[in-house]
């Protein structure tokens, strides 16, 4: 009964190739988003959907395109990766309500050799 | 634009000691939220403590507890009688309307035993 659970948990692969990580929750909000965290922690926002539109594409390569096929899922997929690519990715939701908190995945360690 | 200052990227505390970690943040709107996530070695981003910019007493939870100065636009994070498994990152992030966060570039906690 996780609330936000994103899948999988560590992701290796090679320069060139294209990989997806998924991402769900099951608390019934409205906005979902997708953060990076580097190497040295820094939590960059990368998307923010609602309602399954896109609110938030902030300066991420065209790699990167987020698919939400419903308000409960936001999937990432990432073509030609790239070695700086390799990092932590969160996938989190929010009720949009005033002052509710983000709820995160565990998280996707991506490296990429 | 709207950005997260945490100008502490380490900081030790003893065991059972007070510690403070700073964050400034920079707005132009009146209305928003603040929060303190704890990041520990297992990844896991955890809700430590919120603050509502409309109110003025400041918030506590347990032994942590903040000081708000929205004049200063600061948001600094006090642990009493430090223990051990306060040892992480913590981030201090800024929600504002259109329900975005923002995130500090993150302290460091060590707890020394």
């Amino acid at each position: 009964d996780t609330a936000v659970s994103q899948t999988p948990k560590y992701l290796v692969t090679q320069m060139g190739n294209d990989k997806s990580i998924k991402c769900e929750q099951n608390l019934g909000h409205d906005t979902m988003y997708w953060y990076k965290q580097d190497s040295k922690k820094f939590l960059k926002i990368m998307f923010s959907y609602n309602n399954k539109e896109l609110i938030i594409n902030e300066t991420v390569p065209n790699r990167f395109s987020p698919k939400s096929p419903d308000k409960a899922h936001l999937n990432l997929h990432i073509n030609s990766l790239e070695l700086g690519d390799s990092a932590v990715y969160f996938c989190a939701s929010s009720p949009g309500e005033k002052g509710e908190k983000l709820f995160f995945g565990s998280g996707t360690q991506l490296s990429v050799l | 634009a709207q950005t997260v200052t945490q100008s502490q990227p380490e900081m030790s505390v003893q065991e059972a000691e007070t510690v403070t970690l700073s964050c400034t943040y920079d707005t132009s709107e009146s209305d928003y939220y603040l929060f303190w996530y704890k990041q520990p070695p297992s990844r896991q981003m955890i809700l430590v403590i919120r603050q509502e910019a409309y109110k003025q007493q400041n918030a506590t939870e347990n032994r942590f507890s903040v000081n708000f100065q929205k004049a200063a636009k600061s948001f600094s994070l006090k642990i009493s009688d430090s223990q051990l498994g306060d040892a992480a990152m913590y981030f201090c992030a800024y929600r504002r309307t259109g329900n975005q966060f923002y995130f500090g570039t993150g302290t460091s906690l060590t707890v020394i035993p």
